[in-house]
């Protein structure tokens, strides 16, 4: 009965380098999100994405981030050159469908870029 | 486009005492669900409650209860005899039917119950 899985929980980056956040969602969810939790804020949408298909991507910057949930494996929130603003906590969650109400959260991923 | 309006920032209270987190919602749909989520100092989010448009009823859970009125679009968290494990961020959000997944969050109550 494992909930939403987020890994790494912790992860530091230097400028520039490249930061790889995982998730696996509930056992049966298709429908995986992802938020950004900049610190003294809320969430903010980043994506939503099922299984090989992105189907809102509103609120990712344009440049530098990219999502997928394969067929197979996690889904990855992948950040490319990283920059101090990168900062925050990232959060993953999932549905069983898109019309159901409650988002199961992980427990986040803390990245920090030095 | 949807917003969610919590304007405390900051609440303290003694142990015991009942709290209320105010929740203000902003959309033009129709169909929509409510939710409050605590995240603890650890940081993870806990769901608390689900509320769909069409149901006004108020839900008590134990300590807590939620006031949901949609003539004034809030929907309010209180907590009763409140205890030092309550300190946590409050988050109320808002998903309209018709936008899956796409949450729209508060900025957050932080709450702080001192012994």
């Amino acid at each position: 009965n494992a909930g939403v899985m987020q890994n790494p929980r912790h992860l530091v980056r230097r400028r520039g380098q490249e930061a790889r956040l995982r998730c696996s969602p509930v056992k049966g969810h298709s429908h995986v999100y992802w938020y950004r939790q900049l610190p003294e804020e809320g969430l903010k949408f980043m994506v939503y994405l099922q299984k090989e298909n992105i189907i809102d991507e509103s609120g990712m910057p344009k440049e530098r981030f990219s999502a997928e949930f394969p067929k197979e494996g996690p889904s990855i929130l992948r950040i490319q050159q990283v920059v101090r603003g990168d900062s925050a906590a990232y959060f993953c969650a999932s549905s069983p469908g898109w019309d159901t109400g409650e988002l199961f959260f992980g427990e986040g991923s803390r990245l920090t870029v030095l | 486009a949807q917003k969610v309006t919590q304007a405390q920032t900051e609440i303290s209270v003694v142990e015991k005492e009942d709290v209320t987190l105010d929740c203000v919602y902003e959309t033009r749909d129709t169909t929509y669900y409510l939710f409050w989520y605590k995240q603890p100092p650890s940081g993870e989010l806990v769901f608390l409650i689900r509320r769909n448009s069409f149901d006004e009823q108020n839900e008590i859970s134990g300590r807590y209860s939620w006031n949901f009125q949609k003539s004034t679009s809030s929907f309010n968290f209180t907590i009763t005899a409140s205890q030092v494990v309550d300190s946590a961020v409050y988050f109320c959000a808002l998903r309209i039917n018709t936008n899956a997944g796409k949450s729209t969050f508060g900025d957050g109550t932080t709450l702080t119950v001192k012994p």
